[in-house]
């Protein structure tokens, strides 16, 4: 398998634009997260999903913010609008859960910038 | 809310150096989880503990589970510049359960210099 694949990994927008992200998990994993990560705050769990569910999305910050997995290999992150303080270093992360715990495969991550 | 405060937040030393981080939280965590970041790319597994006073070696690293398991050790020995990069804890499961939910520690970046 070729891993965690996001796409893109760089992105520049304009405030106020939509920006998708999107992943691609691991094939056979029923875990798929979203995370942010900012020398400020760290890596920040957003929302996360099992098989395909939405499980805990109390991490999105705000309603601009929205992620969807329609289906068991593809998930997206969206925000609209976009604004400067969105930008962050976007990690999806997929995991299988097993006896005992379950170690979390994370994609190289998307470089947002927002100006 | 869970959280895992990693101590120190930055470390330089010199090669050969011997080194210890620490991950603390008032809360109990059904397993504790280590990963190391490099620039430009995810979190990488290193290790697992599951079991409060678990100690696990792996080469010059080794691990430990605080006997509450609210707590975790990484102390690495002879510290070489391969080791650089930033060392995250993560609790999985706890108070909120959440089966595969990992909460990230606030991450300690070491540098290890010629």
């Amino acid at each position: 398998d070729a891993g965690v694949i996001q796409s893109p990994r760089h992105e520049v927008t304009e405030m106020g634009q939509e920006v998708t992200l999107r992943c691609k998990p691991i094939s056979g994993h029923d875990y798929l997260f979203w995370y942010r990560q900012t020398m400020m705050r760290g890596l920040e769990l957003l929302i996360y999903f099992n098989n395909n569910v939405p499980i805990d999305d109390s991490g999105m910050p705000e309603d601009r913010f929205s992620a969807k997995m329609p289906n068991a290999s593809f998930s997206t992150l969206k925000i609209q609008p976009s604004e400067p303080r969105d930008s962050a270093v976007y990690f999806c992360a997929s995991s299988l859960l097993t006896q005992g715990s379950s170690e979390a495969f994370f994609g190289q991550g998307t470089r947002l910038t927002v100006v | 809310t869970q959280l895992l405060e990693q101590s120190p937040q930055f470390l330089s030393i010199q090669e050969g150096e011997n080194l210890t981080v620490y991950c603390n939280s008032s809360s109990v965590f059904s397993s504790l989880q280590w990963y190391r970041q490099e620039p430009g790319e995810g979190p990488v597994l290193l290790v697992t503990v599951v079991t409060g006073g678990e100690v696990k070696k792996l080469k010059r690293l080794t691990f430990q589970f605080g006997d509450a398991r609210k707590d975790s050790s990484l102390h690495i020995t002879a510290a070489q510049p391969g080791d650089t990069g930033l060392y995250l804890c993560a609790g999985a499961g706890g108070l909120t359960g959440g089966g595969n939910k990992l909460t990230f520690g606030t991450g300690t970046q070491l540098k290890v210099e010629l």
